[in-house]
């Protein structure tokens, strides 16, 4: 069975600083890594995933994500964060050995990006 | 590109009736959509996988016979919610599968129903 954890409930940073939000994985297999983002009362937006290749994946917004494969590690990373930034982050896992399109999503991490 | 939409956005209904809720992928072919079900400050739960043609996968506990799945179409599925009770008021996210990339899903952006 895959399974995806978010370790932090909540994320506080000042507008500016870098920013990190914690994602780890478990899968049988080869993983589809995903992050989205959760505006309030809206659905899910695509910011970036990991498939295959380099292990440093950039995608919208400014944000990146790293893959580990020795620490079933997929971290959001931004470096400057905006106040616009705030809202719900959710990491996602897909077992390519699963045969399955679901995804498995972490419990969301709340990013708050203090003025 | 990649834009899932739903309709409606917000519907307020009474107990008991019946609430139709419309998941269109507008610039792909959908081979894949997926329904999820979000708590309040919660994750989505997956109710079910709906691929064109053929019936919904449910997942476990997810009564089949109260949120009927329809994918008639390739840019098309409809959840209806049969016979709503206060406690079916949620927010309900569909997501749908490019079949020309079938990687990534592509959510809508949800729909609250409010059963009274």
């Amino acid at each position: 069975a895959q399974s995806v954890a978010q370790p932090e409930d909540q994320v506080n940073v000042a507008e500016g600083n870098p920013l990190t939000v914690k994602c780890t994985y478990s899968v049988s297999g080869n993983p589809y890594l995903f992050w989205y983002v959760q505006y309030p009362n809206r659905g899910l937006q695509f910011l970036l995933k990991y498939i295959t290749g380099d292990n440093l994946v950039k995608g919208s917004y400014g944000f990146e994500a790293e893959f580990n494969k020795s620490q079933t590690s997929f971290h959001l990373k931004k470096p400057s964060a905006l106040v616009s930034d705030s809202a719900l982050y959710f990491c996602a896992v897909r077992d390519l050995g699963a045969g399955s399109y679901q995804l498995t999503f972490g419990k969301g991490t709340k990013l708050s990006v203090i003025p | 590109g990649a834009v899932v939409s739903q309709h409606p956005s917000r519907v307020i209904c009474k107990s008991g009736t019946s609430v139709k809720i419309e998941c269109r992928s507008l610039d792909f072919q959908a081979t894949t959509m997926f329904w999820y079900r979000q708590f309040p400050k919660q994750s989505l739960m997956l109710m079910a996988t709906s691929n064109e043609g053929s019936k919904a996968t449910y997942e476990q506990g997810v009564e089949k016979d109260k949120f009927l799945i329809n994918h008639a179409s390739l840019t098309l599925s409809t959840l209806t919610v049969t016979s709503a009770h206060p406690e079916d008021s949620s927010f309900y996210i569909c997501s749908a599968i490019d079949r020309q990339s079938a990687e990534t899903q592509y959510f809508g952006p949800g729909t609250r129903l409010l059963v009274l």
